[in-house]
């Protein structure tokens, strides 16, 4: 089955440091990628995505690209903030025939960025 | 304007014992989707539903259960609890189910712990 493989964490950086959480998948289809990030005590909250290979998602900051060559999508960010501090959620989704729209996510990598 | 709204936050129940939990879409949204995320894990997928039909649903005994009213808001139940539905249950909503570029936004969820 479809399933996301993220890079075990704790991760720990300082502030301004380079950030980059490996995220590699496997999928019967053609997937859409994604990335969430949860912050304590709340939902997750969507990140970036990609829907085709070569794409480049970016948000506040953070990139990622979809690479089929080599099933990936790993999340980069140049300098990181202690306010990044959260669990961060690679993710993917096959585009449904029967009008479904099922997510499947990796375990999670927890991010903290100290002073 | 409002986000997901779930309820309740944290709910304590013993083994063997029912559980309803709600949700309450983003206004405008027609589908609603729940996941399952035991402490540590990524969510899992347990239902999808679109005009109060369940349009899809993931790997879950069928103790789970939900639906969807006119209003578009959602219940899941949960019967004879165990000890491993001791998890963060999040409800997510969309315009409509299977679209790439309506992302799913997610409420904060339920905390369910099981004695």
């Amino acid at each position: 089955g479809d399933s996301v493989t993220q890079m075990e964490g704790p991760v720990t950086l300082s502030e301004e440091a380079f950030l980059t959480i490996n995220c590699t998948y496997t999928a019967t289809g053609y997937p859409s990628l994604f990335w969430y990030v949860q912050y304590p005590g709340e939902g997750l909250q969507l990140l970036l995505k990609a829907t085709k290979a070569d794409d480049k998602g970016s948000n506040k900051g953070f990139e990622a690209t979809y690479r089929k060559e080599t099933t990936s999508f790993h999340l980069e960010k140049g300098s990181v903030q202690v306010s990044d501090s959260a669990v961060y959620f690679c993710a993917l989704v096959i585009p449904p025939g029967a009008g479904s729209y099922q997510l499947t996510f990796g375990k999670g990598t927890k991010l903290s960025v100290i002073p | 304007d409002a986000g997901v709204t779930q309820s309740p936050t944290h709910l304590i129940k013993t083994r063997g014992q029912h559980v309803t939990l709600r949700c309450s879409p983003i206004s405008g949204h027609k589908s609603v989707s729940w996941y399952q995320q035991v402490l540590g894990q990524g969510p899992q997928f347990i239902f999808q539903y679109y005009e109060k039909e369940e349009r899809g649903r993931g790997n879950f005994p069928d103790r789970f259960s939900a639906r969807q009213f006119p209003n578009y808001s959602s219940e899941l139940n949960v019967n004879a609890l165990l000890l491993g539905d001791s998890a963060l249950y999040l409800c997510a909503s969309s315009l409509y189910p299977g679209r790439i570029n309506q992302p799913q936004h997610f409420g904060d969820g339920t905390r369910l712990s099981i004695l």
